[in-house]
């Protein structure tokens, strides 16, 4: 597509239950980016692929979070047990490769909130 | 590890006014330096950047230099805008090839 397109684009969960974030990058970009944005913090890197591959989860920042991509394209991002914590705008971004000559665009992002 | 330090905002200006908003990086090597821009309701968008020492990105009038001795990437407009307001962030590319970001900077500026 034209640009990076995530879903949904709000969220409202209850506390421990599942929720899935979707990314659908732009056509032809390998590397896929996921970050996260709480309320008066910076960017929190979660993970990113490279094709469907993940080099570095290091971000995930416990085992109640999970990511795949599938076919080098579409992502998710799966949280379990939601916590009051967990609320925050879930950003996806996507390059043609890694590497700095390319730059990453972003979605407009998936506010979660868990009540 | 890898960090980005950003001066804490608000910053507040008057339209037409000199903005400075200072960045200053943690990396091994040399990284490629960003900054991001992020308007109310709006997505991140790539403002300009810089990929070796002493180079200048520039974009929209705003400049910003790698600066190699001092491990900084200060962001600079000679002029502000009302429509300048926004969140801006500034980023290295770590080897890994992920970004790090800072913080955010906002900035306000009133007509």
């Amino acid at each position: 597509g034209a640009g990076v397109s995530q879903s949904p684009s709000n969220k409202v969960t209850e506390k421990g239950k599942d929720v899935e974030l979707r990314c659908d990058p732009i056509s032809g970009h390998t590397a896929l980016y996921w970050y996260r944005q709480s309320l008066g913090q910076g960017l929190e890197f979660l993970i990113y692929f490279q094709g469907n591959s993940a080099p570095d989860k290091s971000g995930l920042p416990s085992d109640r979070f999970s990511a795949e991509r599938t076919g080098g394209s579409v992502s998710t991002l799966t949280i379990q047990r939601t916590q009051q914590e967990d609320s925050a705008v879930y950003l996806c971004a996507s390059s043609p490769s890694t590497g700095s000559n390319y730059g990453y665009t972003f979605g407009s992002g998936t506010r979660l909130t868990v009540v | 590890g890898d960090s980005v330090t950003q001066m804490e905002g608000p910053v507040t200006l008057s339209e037409e006014a000199f903005l400075t908003i200072n960045c200053t990086y943690t990396a091994t090597g040399y990284p490629s330096l960003f900054w991001y821009v992020q308007y109310p309701g709006e997505g991140l968008q790539l403002l300009l950047k810089a990929t070796k020492a002493d180079d200048k990105g520039s974009n929209k009038g705003f400049e910003a230099t790698y600066r190699k001795e001092t491990t900084s990437f200060h962001l600079e407009k000679g002029s502000v805008q009302v429509s300048d307001s926004a969140v801006y962030f500034c980023a290295l590319e770590s080897n890994t090839g992920k970004l790090i970001f800072g913080q955010g900077t906002t900035l306000q500026v009133k007509p």
